[in-house]
């Protein structure tokens, strides 16, 4: 069965300092994992997702396969990047059946 | 374009009572799929449809029926409610087995 893991459920970090989330996985098949964020008040969306390579809000994740992760980075926290990030895995190869893990709170402090 | 509705916000319910959630969404997606969210867990996957017409079952089925008669909606019901199913409801579409999902407001379910 495939599984997401989020080993912290709240990340302190100060304005300015690296960020890293960690997200691990387990899936027999070929995974494509994203990572989705719900910032306060508002509904959860896309952050990225591994196959698009792409850097949003200067956050990007690598897919590790040798060690199963998929590490959200940021090199400078910035206070609007307060909010709740889910690492999720698709079991359909597509987007819209996804297994996720249990968040992490990231809380950006001044 | 008002994105993936949900209705009711907050419901509370009686053991046994029946109820359904309301989610509609007006981008046109095909696919559509209910989550519950309970406290130290992630999402999980209740249902899901990939058209009008056709349902199938997530992780976590029991307790839960859905239809799917139009492209718009994708109703929850629950027949006979219990305490276990209280949780936080989302419902989510998108427009491809390849396309990101895009989320509604949730729905806080207490069932007494």
């Amino acid at each position: 069965a495939q599984r997401v893991t989020q080993p912290e459920k709240l990340l302190s970090v100060f304005k300015g300092a690296p960020v890293e989330l960690k997200c691990n996985y387990s899936y027999s098949g070929s995974p494509e994992l994203f990572w989705y964020v719900q910032y306060s008040r508002q509904r959860l969306q896309l952050l990225l997702r591994h196959i698009s390579r792409e850097s949003i809000k200067g956050f990007t994740a690598d897919l590790n396969k040798g060690e199963t992760s998929f590490h959200l980075k940021k090199p400078f926290a910035q206070e609007e990047d307060s909010a709740m990030y889910y690492c999720a895995l698709s079991s359909s190869g597509g987007g819209n059946k996804l297994t996720f893990g249990t968040g992490t709170q990231l809380k950006v402090e001044l | 374009n008002a994105g993936v509705t949900q209705t009711p916000k907050f419901q509370v319910l009686k053991t046994g009572q029946s109820m359904t959630l309301q989610c509609a969404q007006d981008m046109n997606h095909e696919y559509m799929s209910w989550y519950r969210q309970d406290p130290g867990m992630g999402l999980r996957l209740i249902h899901y449809s990939v058209g009008a017409g056709i349902t199938d079952q997530g992780e976590v089925p029991n307790g839960y029926n859905v239809s799917r008669s139009t492209t718009e909606d994708f109703p929850l019901r629950l027949l006979s409610a219990a305490p276990s199913q209280t949780s936080v409801y989302f419902c989510a579409s998108s427009y491809s087995g390849d396309s990101p999902l895009h989320f509604g407001n949730g729905t806080r379910l207490t069932v007494t």
